[in-house]
Order: C-alpha cells, then structure tokens, then sequence
C-alpha cells in the first residue's frame, strides 16, 4: 500500500500569508496527486487534480506542484474562506490513499 | 443540478448489518466509477472501496474487506455499500464520491471530482 505523509500537521497564518503545504509519498505515484479542502461538517471539495491541474471554479491563488513523491500545495495569498483542512491523495494504486491532513488556522 | 445525496446512515449494534444508498442526479452514472470514502469523528479521510462504471471490477480496503460489498444499480442511477459485521470502528460520516479522470501526457489520471454531503453510521451498543 502506498503510504501518503501531509507535513505539517497544523499550521497557523494570517490573512495575506502565503504558505506551503507538503505531502510525500512512500513510493513514485508520477502525478497521480490530487489535492482536496475541507471545512468543518462539510464534504472535501477538489482543488487541485495530477499534481498541478486547477479544478474549474478554484481561485488561481492555490496552486500545486511536484510529481514522483514530493508534492505542494501553495495558496500565495491567505483569504479568509481558506482556513480548512487541507488533504493529499494519491491515485496511482488501485487501494486510493490519503494524507492525514493539514489544519489551517487562523493566526 | 448534478449531485450526489447518500441515504441509509443510522446507529446500529456491533456485530449487525447496514446497507448504504447514494443517489445521483443529473449526470450519466453508468460511464463513472464510484468511490465510497469514510472519515471517522474528528479524524481524516479513509478511502473504502471502489466499483467501475460497469460493476464488473471492485477493490476494497484492508480494513473492510471481507466485510463490506460495494454494488450498483445503473438503472437507478444508484450506488450502494452492503457494511456487515460493523464495528465500533467503522464509526465514521460515509461518503460517495465520482471519479473524474483527465489524460496528462498521454496517461488517464483519476481523481475524486464530486462527493456527496456524506452519512453518519454510528456502531454502537
């Protein structure tokens, strides 16, 4: 099974921040890397698919980069709305795998 | 509009039985796989299982193999988990999930495009 590790775990920041969120997989899933958020007592919503592709709808401020096992998810400027959980998933097994999750909080 | 709604969550006893339903609307159902994924009380997402568009190939985790039985009714537009022998662990919000795919150089990449609200199942004595 592929072992997906989100780094870190929280993260506080401010609005206007830019930050970074990494995901490493155990072994090379090419770009089979996608990148989803969640809000509290919501479903996940898709933000990035293949490593680096925007799902319609995202702001452009988020972004993703990375293929084999290393991986980032860059928002460049903090907006309010994007304080969330923040998971990794990796789609090149059959058995799917996630990140444990990054919570984003506000500073 | 294109959705997803789950159905059939509940409290029920260790060692019983639950099926879950996941009705979509307004897209072609029998040209998606589906996905079920399950994410416990203040804890993270755990892909459960999968079934293609045509039902004829499915996969299962390792913690609920055996166990529960994904299937789907194309007629209907309808997914469905079968959950037997539930555990206390098994505790979680279920829920159904679209695979979506794009070709990136030359290669079909699939990823989870359209989840559903999601439906408590709550295993307990």
């Amino acid at each position: 099974d592929i072992q997906m590790t989100q780094s870190p775990s929280a993260l506080s920041a401010s609005v206007g921040d830019r930050v970074t969120i990494t995901c490493r997989a155990s072994q090379s899933i090419n770009s089979f890397l996608h990148w989803y958020q969640q809000k509290p007592g919501k479903a996940p919503k898709l933000l990035i698919y293949a490593a680096s592709s925007l799902q319609s709808g995202v702001p452009s401020r988020f972004s993703g980069s990375g293929s084999g096992t290393d991986f980032t998810l860059t928002i460049s400027s903090l907006q309010p709305e994007d304080f969330a959980t923040y998971y990794c998933q990796q789609s090149h097994s059959t058995l799917y795998s996630f990140g444990q999750g990054t919570k984003l909080e506000i500073k | 509009q294109v959705q997803l709604v789950e159905s059939g969550g509940g409290v029920v006893p260790p060692g019983r039985s639950l099926r879950l339903s996941c009705a979509a609307s307004e897209f072609t159902f029998s040209t998606y796989a589906m996905h079920w994924v399950r994410q416990a009380p203040g804890k993270g997402l755990e892909w459960v299982a999968v079934i293609s568009d045509d039902g004829t190939n499915k996969y299962y985790a390792d913690s609920v193999k055996g166990r529960f039985t994904i299937s789907r009714d194309n007629s209907k537009n309808t997914l469905y988990v079968q959950m037997n022998s539930l555990r206390v662990e098994d505790t979680a919000v279920y829920y159904c999930v679209r695979e979506g795919f794009t070709m990136v150089r030359g290669v079909e990449v699939w990823y989870l495009d359209l989840w559903g609200r999601g439906t408590l199942v709550t295993v307990s004595s």
